[in-house]
């Protein structure tokens, strides 16, 4: 099993511009999640999914999209890329709601200029 | 909204000291995690508590959840070089139907050799 995969790793983008982060897993994961990372701040829930074709706000979701048409993929889109959206990002799955053990992606690094 | 904070935000120490790092939520918790980040890294589940006053240890770490299940510590004892990196609770809300896994913003733990 792969785990959970992210890509890009690194990713520039000017102002403006838009992208979709792809987060995929391989263990049929019912849960997952989209995180950001800043300094200081912690992980900061973006997003997260349930279930193929439900999907919730967290505590950040201003500025990215989400859906889940199946059960490995779970990608995340920015409409208009700002530089505040300068953070690594974290794509999560769990086996069951938030109750479960987390399994995290090895992250993607994007910078907005 | 439902917060975890976690402090101390920092902590330097001596190989071999003590180290406690310590989770507070502003709602009662249905549980509680523990994540540790290496440097460059994502986060690595370490334990999960659900019952009140839970205790559980792991080699020299010690993990408990408050009798109100709004708080968390994480104790390392005799901390070694190998245990340097940040290290995040995160609690789900009372509710069992959110699905929102809220992260403290983690202390990152430097060891000196």
């Amino acid at each position: 099993n792969a785990g959970v995969t992210q890509t890009p790793k690194f990713q520039v983008l000017k102002t403006g511009q838009s992208m979709t982060l792809q987060c995929a897993q391989d263990m049929n994961h019912e849960y997952m999640s989209w995180y950001r990372q800043d300094p200081g701040m912690g992980l900061r829930l973006i997003h997260y999914s349930v279930g193929a074709g439900i999907t919730d706000q967290g505590e950040v979701p201003n500025g990215y999209n989400v859906s889940r048409s199946t059960t490995e993929d779970f990608p995340l889109r920015l409409l208009s890329a700002a530089p505040s959206q300068t953070s690594v990002y974290f794509c999560a799955s769990s086996g069951g709601l938030a109750m479960d053990e987390q399994y995290f992606g090895p992250g993607t690094r994007l910078t907005v200029t | 909204g439902q917060q975890v904070m976690q402090i101390p935000q920092y902590q330097h120490v001596q190989e071999g000291e003590d180290f406690t790092t310590y989770c507070n939520s502003s709602t009662t918790l249905s549980n509680i995690q523990w994540y540790k980040q290496r440097p460059g890294g994502h986060p690595v589940f370490l334990i999960q508590l659900v019952k009140s006053g839970e205790v559980k240890k792991q080699k020299r770490l010690t993990f408990q959840f408050g009798e109100a299940k709004k708080n968390s510590s994480l104790h390392i004892t005799a901390t070694q070089t190998t245990d340097v990196g940040t290290y995040f609770c995160a609690g789900k809300g009372g509710s069992s139907n959110t699905g929102k896994l809220i992260f403290g913003q983690g202390t990152t733990l430097q060891v000196k050799p």
